[in-house]
């Protein structure tokens, strides 16, 4: 499996600031993923970032917001813009992995914001 | 995309076996069937994985039914550190364009 390390693991952030999150992957892989999760909910899916191309969004997101970079196999980083309180969530990347023949997906440890 | 339908809360004891049905109606013939753990303030931990009949692991149990419409995750003999949620996706894992999505998860308590 995929060992995956985020930074960073938590931040205090105030309302207008910008954050950005690294993840990084032991291996390489081609397709990540950037989650939001706010609290007590399930996780959803901000963006799939594939190396040397452009990053497709899921509805409700767009690039403006979070900007993402995947500059190389192993990274990728997630911006959030303009910063506020709603944007208070955990991040979470995860990557596409082979496992036994199959795709897997495996995640990072997670950032958790909070916007004041 | 296949959409899966969870128990929102479930509670055990320890030492107990914890079966976890999921529900994915519309399953598409290329789809896998996927596990997830997560404790608060964690990313999700992979469990297990299956596309058809058993499935098991040092963890857990997967089964599926023949008409792969459903799937049961068995934890054998839970203890305290169970107590977390437990996602169940579908998606394609053949190398297709699998865009995995979250349902709302299944809250495990286990009780001493």
């Amino acid at each position: 499996s995929a060992v995956i390390s985020q930074k960073p693991s938590r931040d205090i952030c105030q309302r207008g600031t910008s954050l950005t999150i690294q993840c990084q992957v032991d291996s390489q892989v081609t397709m990540m993923f950037w989650y939001r999760q706010q609290p007590g909910q399930s996780l959803t899916l901000i963006a799939t970032a594939n190396q040397g191309s452009e990053a497709t969004y899921e509805s409700g997101f767009v690039i403006d917001k979070f900007p993402i970079s995947r500059p190389n196999l192993t990274f990728s980083t997630l911006t959030v813009s303009n910063m506020s309180p709603e944007d208070s969530s955990i991040y979470l990347c995860s990557v596409e992995s082979s496992r036994e023949g199959t795709d897997t997906q495996y995640f990072g440890p997670g950032t958790r914001l909070t916007v004041l | 995309l296949a959409k899966t339908t969870q128990p929102i809360s479930m509670d055990s004891y320890e030492g107990q076996e914890v079966n976890i049905t999921c529900s994915h109606n519309n399953i598409a013939t290329n789809d896998y069937i996927t596990w997830y753990q997560q404790f608060p303030s964690q990313g999700p931990r992979f469990i297990i994985q299956g596309y058809k009949t058993k499935v098991t692991n040092e963890v857990a149990s997967l089964f599926i039914p023949a008409d792969r419409k459903s799937s049961t995750l068995s934890l054998p003999r839970v203890s305290l550190s169970d107590t977390a949620v437990y996602y169940c996706l579908v998606g394609d894992g053949s190398g297709g364009s699998y865009i995995p999505t979250f349902g709302r998860g299944t809250s495990l308590i286990v009780h001493p």
